[in-house]
C-alpha cells in the first residue's frame, strides 16, 4: 500500500521535553514538507527537504528540528524551545517542487 | 520569501449557486499554484493546480483562473453541492522550489441548503 504515513495519530508529551513525530513515504518523492496547522492560521511551513542530506528552514523553525538521511524519511523533532508546540502537525511530499503535494494523516500533538 | 493572501476566510453559498475564492501572491518568480480541500478530520488532497504558463483551467465544476501581472489566481465552483463544504487552501512555489510549498491561511466553504 503506497503513500505517506505519520505516527503516531495522538501523542501527548509533557512540557519541557523534546518529541520526535515520524513521517515515512514509500512515493520515490524526493521532496518533504512539515507544516503546522492551527485553527486559523492556515498551514505555516516549518521545514522542507528536496533532496536527502539538504533541508530548509521555513517560516516558523524555531524550537523545530529535523533530518533526512534517508528519502523516505522525514522526521520532526519538537523541542523544548518551542513556546507553543500544541498543534495539528502535517506531513507532505512531492516527486518534484512544482508536482502535487501528497499528506499523510497528521499528528496531533498535546504538551501538558 | 512567498507570502500568500487568500479571501474570504469563510463564504457561505446556497447550493446550485458558485462560489469564488481569492489569492493572491508576492513572489514574481512563483510559478506552480495548487489548490487544496480538507474536509474536517482529513488531510488536505489536491483538486486543481495550474501552472504560470496557463491563464485558466477548468475540471468539471471547478476552474483556476491566474492573473500572472496581478500576481493573483482564483478558484471557482459552479452548481455547489453538499459535498463541497470544506475548507479549501490555496498555494504558490517558486522556481525550483525555492522558500517552498506556501500556503494561504484557508478559506472555509459553507453550503446551505
Amino acid at each position: 500500500d503506497g503513500g505517506i504515513t505519520q505516527s503516531p495519530k495522538y501523542l501527548f508529551r509533557k512540557e519541557g521535553q523534546n518529541v520526535t513525530l515520524s513521517c515515512e513515504q514509500n512515493l520515490n518523492h524526493d521532496a518533504m514538507y512539515w507544516y503546522r496547522q492551527d485553527p486559523g492560521q492556515g498551514l505555516r511551513l516549518i521545514y522542507y527537504s528536496q533532496i536527502v542530506n539538504d533541508f530548509q528552514k521555513g517560516d516558523i523553525a524555531e524550537g523545530y528540528s529535523v533530518s533526512r538521511e534517508k528519502k523516505e524519511s522525514f522526521p520532526l523533532t519538537v523541542t523544548s524551545a518551542q513556546k507553543n508546540p500544541t498543534a495539528f502537525y502535517l506531513c507532505a511530499s512531492s516527486y518534484g517542487w512544482s508536482t502535487e503535494a501528497f499528506f499523510g494523516q497528521g499528528t496531533r500533538l498535546t504538551v501538558v | 520569501g512567498e507570502n500568500v493572501e487568500q479571501h474570504p476566510s469563510t463564504l457561505s453559498v446556497q447550493e446550485g449557486d458558485s462560489a469564488v475564492i481569492k489569492c493572491t501572491y508576492s513572489d514574481s518568480a512563483s510559478n506552480y499554484f495548487p489548490w487544496y480541500k480538507q474536509e474536517l478530520g482529513k488531510r488536505p488532497q489536491l483538486i486543481i493546480d495550474i501552472r504560470s504558463n496557463v491563464g485558466e483551467k477548468k475540471d468539471q465544476r471547478i476552474a483556476v483562473t491566474l492573473n500572472k501581472t496581478a500576481k493573483h489566481f482564483s478558484l471557482h465552483i459552479t452548481e455547489t453541492q453538499p459535498e463541497d463544504s470544506a475548507v479549501y487552501f490555496c498555494a504558490a512555489i517558486g522556481t525550483g522550489g525555492a522558500d517552498g510549498l506556501t500556503f494561504g491561511k484557508g478559506t472555509h466553504l459553507i453550503i446551505q441548503p
